[in-house]
């Protein structure tokens, strides 16, 4: 069975970058998998933020970034604010209309 | 602007069959080339994917919860449904529908661009 693997949580302070990443119990992580990035705050539905690897959805900022990292996919915050913490949610698409979400990163702003 | 909305029993006894509906509001369900997809996270844990289905009913579900899921489209009245049988407490979860679209330079729906709200489904005696 596949897995996806993401980190559990992250701490950043206000202002610093942080790169999440979402990997494969088995493998790596490429744009064939078309990655896309979920924001997630208690009691709210999921945001869509990032698909197709790198193109960001309509009204996110720019502040967040898509991409590949080694064999890896990797979502990037630069200069995180207050309102950016949250849990992050990446998907990878198995082909066969088959998409598996990752267990979630916990981001904490402090 | 195309909106979703999930409704449905809130309870479900276990062993019974847990049924809930999506209504697109806001534009056709018809329109634009879209999967339509169920989601669910229990309490404190992650999302995951149920399955999805196409207005011509082409369906895919997630294999873990194949022989229990059924998705159906109703075009006329906008909606599209999921039924889970024989639920037991592991069942219990906000249950969220989600628009699935093509991503860029894919002939692939692989990315959910639009959510519902979620509606919670507890699944007890």
């Amino acid at each position: 069975q596949t897995v996806v693997t993401q980190e559990p949580s992250f701490s950043v302070s206000p202002g610093e970058t942080v790169t999440f990443t979402c990997g494969l119990s088995s493998g790596s992580v490429s744009t064939n998998y078309y990655p896309s990035w979920y924001q997630q705050t208690p009691g709210q539905a999921p945001r869509t933020l990032i698909y197709s690897t790198n193109t960001r959805s309509s009204g996110v900022p720019d502040r967040f970034s898509g991409s590949i990292l080694g064999n890896k996919a990797a979502l990037t915050i630069r200069g995180a604010q207050a309102d950016d913490e949250s849990d992050y949610y990446c998907v990878l698409y198995m082909g066969s209309g088959i998409s598996v979400f990752g267990g979630g990163t916990k981001l904490t702003v402090l | 602007q195309v909106q979703l909305q999930e409704s449905g029993p809130g309870l479900v006894k276990p062993s019974q069959t847990l049924s809930l509906t999506c209504t697109v509001s806001g534009g056709s369900i018809s329109s634009g080339s879209y999967y339509w997809s169920w989601i669910r996270q229990p309490a404190g844990k992650g999302l995951e994917y149920i399955g999805r289905i196409y207005t011509s009913g082409h369906t895919n579900y997630n294999p873990s919860l194949n022989s229990r899921v059924t998705m159906s489209v109703d075009t006329s009245k906008n909606q599209f449904s999921l039924k889970l049988t024989s639920v037991t407490a592991a069942d219990t979860a906000v249950y969220y529908c989600a628009r699935v679209a093509r991503g860029v330079s894919s002939y692939l729906h692989d990315h959910f661009d639009l959510w519902g709200q979620g509606t919670l489904v507890t699944v007890s005696s």
